[in-house]
């Protein structure tokens, strides 16, 4: 079975400070890794994604995030939090060895950028 | 080019009453999927088809029935429905679940239900 855990329900960041959203996996096999976005009363928006290659990956709105392979973690980072950034942000994975056609999602994390 | 479309929007019923909720895609995709969202438990999957004339369960289908007659559209049924049943539900789709674009799902805006 697959499963995704984000430990922390909401995040709070000032205004250009540097934000983290923290997401671990638990899959057989390699994972596909995936972020998304939900702005209120919207469906959820692919953000960036992890198949294989380098362990950092970049995706829209400068958002990045990190494989660790190790500590099977993959966090979304940002250098400069927004306002506009404020949202709730869902993990997501997906096992290359069966199940493939599916993804589990976390449970979500709030993220609330203040002035 | 309006991606995917989830109607109703909202939708209020009794226990014990049926409905329907439609998505329908115009990006022809083969992939299709109902997901549930509920707070404190993300996203879960009700049903998925990976193509026209199929269907599957996923990790919550008790409840629930699911019909994909044609490509476009996949229809998502509640044949009785019960108060565990209120939820926003999301209609999701991709292309391919190999390659670059393996499970990038594009999400309809949702449909929120509430039995009473």
């Amino acid at each position: 079975a697959q499963s995704v855990a984000q430990p922390e329900d909401q995040v709070n960041v000032a205004e250009g400070n540097p934000l983290t959203v923290k997401c671990t996996y638990s899959v057989s096999g390699n994972p596909y890794l995936f972020w998304y976005v939900q702005y209120p009363n919207r469906g959820l928006q692919f953000l960036l994604k992890y198949i294989t290659g380098d362990n950092l990956v970049k995706g829209s709105y400068g958002f990045e995030a990190e494989f660790n392979k190790s500590q099977t973690s993959f966090h979304l980072k940002k250098p400069s939090a927004l306002v506009s950034d404020s949202a709730l942000y869902f993990c997501a994975v997906r096992s290359l060895t069966g199940g493939g056609n599916k993804l589990t999602f976390g449970t979500g994390t709030q993220l609330k950028v203040e002035l | 080019n309006a991606g995917v479309t989830q109607t109703p929007k909202f939708r209020v019923l009794k226990t014990g009453q049926s409905m329907t909720l439609l998505c329908a895609q115009d990006m022809n995709h083969e992939y299709m999927y109902w997901y549930r969202q509920d707070p404190g438990m993300g996203l879960r999957l009700i049903h998925y088809s990976v193509g026209e004339g199929t269907t599957a369960k996923g990790e919550v289908p008790d409840g629930y029935n699911v019909s994909r007659l044609k490509k476009q559209n996949f229809l998502l049924g509640l044949e009785s429905a019960a108060p565990s049943q209120t939820s926003v539900y999301f209609c999701a789709t991709t292309s391919e679940i190999a390659g670059p674009g393996a499970n990038v799902l594009t999400f309809g805006a949702g449909s929120r239900l509430t039995v009473l």
